[in-house]
């Protein structure tokens, strides 16, 4: 079945610093690609997302780059700040028909240390 | 995007007992999803909830143990039915308005 994979698992960068994190996907009909962010006790915040249609997007210090052809994409946060610890989710649209649900990855635990 | 209310935000339920969750968003949506997140691992999606008919349902999930109403296009429930603490989960519920909406989520404890 359809699959997300999502690296690394835990990440930790020192304030100011960058971070990457890295999915791919195994269904080529995917076409949707959303970042989440998840804190403690809370629902999963919608951060970025990415269409298929799309190479590169970028919000602030946040940006998501994706590459159909090897079926990955990755999110890359810059200047972090202590406020950007939180969980992480990759997900993909099971396949490309509308009002498809999402597969998400296992998560990324992102600490940015002061 | 659109707002949703979860109930309850959490609760601790004695195993063999049944539990019915609700999700109420601020406008009519198409698609309402029910997900649940185990502790400490991601979100797997439980099903489709439909409106006017029947939910569908991932691999390894059945509409006995979880069967999902959806009376119009702005409510649904969820029902975890007679729990087993293997059900202890965070149950979260979410819309497709432009993007995809989630609920702050049900933390369920079944002891």
């Amino acid at each position: 079945g359809e699959n997300v994979e999502q690296h690394p698992s835990t990440l930790s960068v020192q304030e100011g610093d960058s971070a990457v994190i890295k999915c791919t996907y195994s269904d080529s009909a995917s076409n949707y690609f959303p970042w989440y962010k998840q804190e403690l006790g809370k629902g999963p915040q919608l951060i970025i997302d990415i269409r298929s249609n799309v190479g590169e997007k970028k919000d602030q210090r946040i940006a998501v780059t994706l590459n159909k052809t090897a079926k990955h994409f990755s999110l890359h946060i810059t200047e972090t700040q202590p406020e950007d610890s939180a969980v992480y989710f990759c997900a993909a649209s099971k396949g490309n028909q509308a009002g498809t649900a999402l597969i998400f990855g296992k998560g990324t635990t992102l600490s940015v240390s002061s | 995007s659109a707002v949703i209310s979860q109930k309850p935000s959490r609760d601790i339920c004695q195993r063999g007992t049944s539990l019915t969750i609700q999700c109420q968003v601020d406008s009519q949506v198409t698609m309402m999803f029910w997900y649940r997140q185990q502790p400490g691992q991601s979100l797997t999606l439980i099903a489709t909830a439909n409106q006017g008919s029947e939910a569908t349902y991932e691999s390894g999930f059945v509409i006995d143990k979880f069967p999902i109403s959806r009376p119009n296009l702005t409510f649904s429930t969820l029902t975890v039915s007679n729990m087993s603490p293997e059900d202890s989960s965070i149950y979260l519920c979410s819309v497709l308005e432009g993007g995809y909406t989630f609920g702050s989520g049900t933390r369920l404890t079944v002891v």
